[in-house]
């Protein structure tokens, strides 16, 4: 398995300001991922963190409003970029520790709300 | 493209009462499929999982399994209790992706009542 944690947790923010999510976790990891889960909705991957390289990401996001970092195999960020209310979501990393397992970790998850 | 569609919820039960979870999904080739749990305030757990056709997948009372011919992967519990009460997301891996990326389903809230 995998332990994951996020910084923060949960968040207010304005609308036009930024917001950088942190995801960490307990050992290195070949994937690692970033889902949106709009209030009451299903998942939709934002897109795969690259470690060395720039992020993949699903049709109908931008790197201009949703900048990743991945540094190392362990850590990521999300950062959500001149925020408006319709950016009120859970934001959560996820992480696929390799075809063999088949199987991937979610993270606790971070609660944003934009006002 | 790969998508998978669940039952709507909410689904009220009674304590002890038999639950099922209705998961179809279209994918090419020989997809993975699992269930992933989510309980109030929380983030997703893995719940079970099967990687191949007529597989069992099953954990905390909870099973499924892999119907290649129905294109199914319904979720079942013979007695829930208070404590299963918790949104349940069916997604799937395709074959064809080394990405390991998910498609998640819509969604069910299950609802257990004492």
């Amino acid at each position: 398995s995998a332990v994951i944690s996020q910084k923060p947790s949960r968040d207010i923010c304005q609308r036009g300001t930024s917001l950088t999510i942190q995801c960490q976790v307990d050992s290195q990891v070949t994937m690692m991922f970033w889902y949106r889960q709009q209030p009451g909705q299903s998942l939709t991957l934002i897109a795969t963190a690259n470690q060395g390289s720039e992020a993949t990401y699903e049709s109908g996001f931008v790197i201009d409003k949703f900048p990743i970092s991945r540094p190392n195999l362990t850590f990521s960020t999300l950062t959500v970029s001149n925020m408006s209310p319709e950016d009120s979501s859970i934001y959560l990393c996820s992480v696929d520790k390799g075809l063999s397992t088949d199987t991937q970790y979610f993270g606790p998850g971070t609660r944003l709300t934009v006002l | 493209g790969d998508s998978v569609t669940q039952m709507e919820g909410p689904v009220t039960l009674s304590e002890e009462a038999f639950l099922t979870i209705n998961c179809t999904y279209t994918a090419t080739g020989y997809p993975s499929l699992f269930w992933y749990v989510q309980y109030p305030g929380e983030g997703l757990q893995l719940l079970l999982k099967a990687t191949k056709a007529d597989d069992k997948g099953s954990n905390k009372g909870f099973e499924a399994t892999y119907r290649k011919e129905t294109t199914s992967f319904h979720l079942e519990k013979g007695s829930v209790q208070v404590s299963d009460s918790a949104v349940y997301f069916c997604a799937l891996r395709g074959s064809t992706d080394s990405w390991g990326k998910l498609q998640f389903g819509a969604g069910t809230q299950v609802v257990v009542t004492p």
